[in-house]
């Protein structure tokens, strides 16, 4: 159990429909990340988040946002859903912002219909 | 952008027997960290190794140890005495300011132990 929770651990929703996932890092680390894993894309890093600011951007759609609360969860939103978003979605944290191994939640799993 | 490069899709080995998986990478950067993931089939992302580049001691972890070569900007993964746990998916992964520091990720091996 690597100490990242992820929910929920399965999402169906239709195209156009808007989604929220949601993240809560190990105990102590400050810093989350956002991936998502598709079969033709691999794993795409997406956004990063260090004590409630956003530190670093990946490939993230416009139609993709995320935060971090004070409390250092993160949520992760799709919105306007198209089948190509169907994809695992994993959430990560580390301890520091830089230089520390990322530790990955079980991901939710987001099936666009 | 750095590029990691997993040039081997899908391998085998025996039960075990050793295995070795090959990671390249591209980079400008002299301070950077390299790692290994592993993903089984409950799709989990489990941290397998991880080398500083500052540090010229290849890593160890248990079965697991790495062949790193700097110049050669070569990051590869040996697993001895495998075992049939070991069927995994398994990703190399750069971490380095140009990024970041967010892990820029490979393709990723297929790997298959068989009894």
């Amino acid at each position: 159990d690597s100490g990242v929770t992820q929910t929920p651990k399965h999402l169906i929703t239709a195209t156009g429909q808007r989604v929220t996932l949601r993240c809560s890092p190990r105990s102590g680390d400050l810093s989350v990340y956002w991936y998502q894993q598709s079969l033709d894309q691999g794993l795409q890093f997406l956004i990063q988040y260090y004590n409630g600011e956003e530190r670093a951007k990946g490939n993230i759609l416009e139609r993709f946002s995320a935060q971090q609360f004070p409390d250092l969860h993160s949520e992760l939103n799709l919105s306007s859903l198209e089948l190509g978003d169907s994809a695992l979605y994993f959430c990560a944290s580390s301890a520091r912002a830089y230089n520390s191994p990322l530790h990955f939640g079980n991901g939710t799993r987001l099936t666009v219909t | 952008a750095q590029t990691v490069t997993q040039s081997q899709p899908e391998m085998s080995v025996q039960e075990a027997e050793t295995v070795t998986l090959s990671c390249t990478y591209d980079t400008s950067e002299n301070n950077y960290y390299l790692f290994w993931y592993k993903q089984p089939p409950s799709r989990q992302m489990i941290l397998v190794i991880r080398q500083e580049a500052y540090k010229q001691q290849n890593a160890t972890e248990n079965r697991f140890s790495v062949n790193f070569q700097k110049a050669a900007k070569s990051f590869s993964l040996k697993i001895s005495d495998s075992q049939l746990g070991d069927t995994a998916m398994y990703f190399c992964a750069f971490m380095g300011s140009g990024s970041g520091y967010a892990l820029n990720f490979g393709k990723g091996t297929s790997l298959l132990v068989t009894p």
